[in-house]
């Protein structure tokens, strides 16, 4: 079967713009994880989505947000972007919170 | 609140050598753990996990895990590493809300 597809995989913006990162779950997944991975803070989760609600949150400020749709698949928006937002997104989906994760390759964001 | 410490942000081996990665956890329930590989550029791939059952656990790659409760530990372990082995390797814990904490990583380099 399919994996997790995330699109797109590399993007360049500029400080002060908005992204918005997809991501495709493994089919008849309801979870939907976001996390951030950087060199310096490695990889810190962002949120998760269930059945189209957030169940779990990071410590990342409002800027950055999520949603699920009726399908499982999941956006994440960053607004306002700032340099230190550059990272690697990466999104993970599970079938429950208990099974293991399916990592996509992630969406490579680079702010300049 | 849970969380997870690897010990070594960087590991060391030669080829043929003995791998051990170390991981120690803390849970307030009784935890699932996981270890998950990422090869540069891409996303996090499953080891192995823990689920309750065997305390050790055979994952791919002939890696294994050992879940030792008193010591709060689970250790990553390979008898004899392969070049393709190098890679940063995250340890994991969920909780049954479906919240995953992921360790800082260790990076394993193979020396011929």
């Amino acid at each position: 079967k399919a994996g997790v597809t995330q699109t797109p995989r590399y993007l360049i913006k500029t400080r002060g713009q908005q992204v918005t990162l997809s991501c495709s779950p493994i089919s008849g997944h309801r979870s939907v994880s976001w996390y951030q991975q950087t060199p310096g803070q490695g990889l810190q989760f962002l949120f998760e989505y269930f059945s189209e609600t957030q169940r779990n949150k990071g410590n990342f400020p409002g800027r950055f947000s999520g949603r699920q749709f009726s399908n499982s698949r999941s956006e994440m928006n960053v607004s306002t972007l700032e340099l230190g937002d550059s990272a690697l997104y990466l999104c993970a989906s599970s079938l429950e919170g208990l099974s293991e994760a399916f990592f996509g390759q992630g969406t490579r964001l680079t702010v300049v | 609140a849970q969380s997870v410490t690897q010990l070594g942000s960087h590991v060391s081996v030669s080829e043929g050598a003995l791998v051990l990665l170390r991981c120690n956890y803390s849970s307030s329930v009784p935890p699932y753990l996981f270890w998950y590989v990422q090869y540069p550029n891409q996303g996090l791939q499953l080891l192995l996990k823990y689920t309750s059952a065997a305390t050790l656990v055979k994952g791919i790659n002939d890696f294994e895990a050992e879940f030792k409760k008193s010591e709060t530990s689970f250790h990553l372990t390979k008898p004899s590493a392969h070049m393709s082995d190098a890679a940063e390797y995250f340890c994991a814990v969920s909780d049954n809300a479906g919240k995953s904490t992921f360790g800082d990583g260790t990076t394993l380099t193979v020396k011929p």
